[in-house]
């Protein structure tokens, strides 16, 4: 374990469902990221939110609703998903100005049939 | 039509020979460079860090060089071992960024045969 703990790690969902990916970090950190990957382009940086606030959202369609609830918590709402959105879903988090990188999670693989 | 996958550049090394994987990047104004390893199933792990401050910097086995001028960072593995098959990523930001947000790179799967 990293510190930053995703569930669930599969998640198959048909269009029509709604369900949420959560992500939990135990480091004290005051940034966490969505990221996307998969097997057609590098990490796709999705959402940031710093200090609890979204600070970015990088044009991500409104079918992806994240909320952040603390500072510890991080959640991304699914509803009406395509099968393109099929793809590896990353949770990081951040302790800005401190080095070390992103501590990131294990993911979720969401496969949309 | 049909769908292509990201196509990572590859590299392929025997067991106990040195690994040097490379990485061009973007943004001059890029002050804090990361490599990171991903392994199967897994989420990218924190390998080292290097400031632009420093060209070198060393940790256990590995060792990143920067070059600021021609914008090329490198990752060398000493005496590769079969853990260290993965997919490695370098990523670029601002140190001092309130958000710390990073740019990563496709990736080079490193291959190491026993």
């Amino acid at each position: 374990e990293t510190g930053v703990t995703q569930t669930p790690r599969h998640l198959v969902m048909g269009m029509t469902n709604k369900k949420s990916l959560k992500c939990e970090q135990h480091l004290g950190h005051n940034a966490m990221y969505w990221y996307k990957q998969s097997a057609k382009k590098p990490l796709e940086l999705m959402f940031v939110y710093s200090l609890e606030e979204r600070v970015e959202n990088n044009s991500v369609p409104s079918r992806f609703s994240p909320e952040c609830p603390n500072s510890s918590h991080l959640f991304l709402h699914l509803h009406t998903l395509q099968p393109e959105d099929s793809a590896l879903y990353l949770c990081a988090s951040y302790q800005t100005g401190t080095g070390g990188g992103y501590t990131f999670g294990s993911g979720t693989r969401l496969t949309v049939v | 039509g049909e769908s292509v996958g990201l196509h990572l550049p590859t590299l392929s090394v025997q067991e106990g020979d040195n690994s040097i994987i490379n990485c061009a990047y973007s943004n001059s104004a890029s002050d804090y460079f990361i490599w990171y390893k991903q392994e199967s199933g897994k989420g990218p792990q924190f390998i080292i860090d290097i400031r632009s401050n420093m060209d070198k910097r060393q940790g256990q086995r590995v060792t990143v060089l920067l070059n600021k001028t021609v914008k090329h960072l490198s990752l060398q593995i000493a005496a590769t071992q079969p853990g260290d098959s993965a997919v490695y990523f370098c990523a670029e930001g601002d140190y001092g960024g309130s958000q710390g947000n990073l740019i990563f790179g496709k990736g080079t799967k490193l291959s190491v045969k026993p």
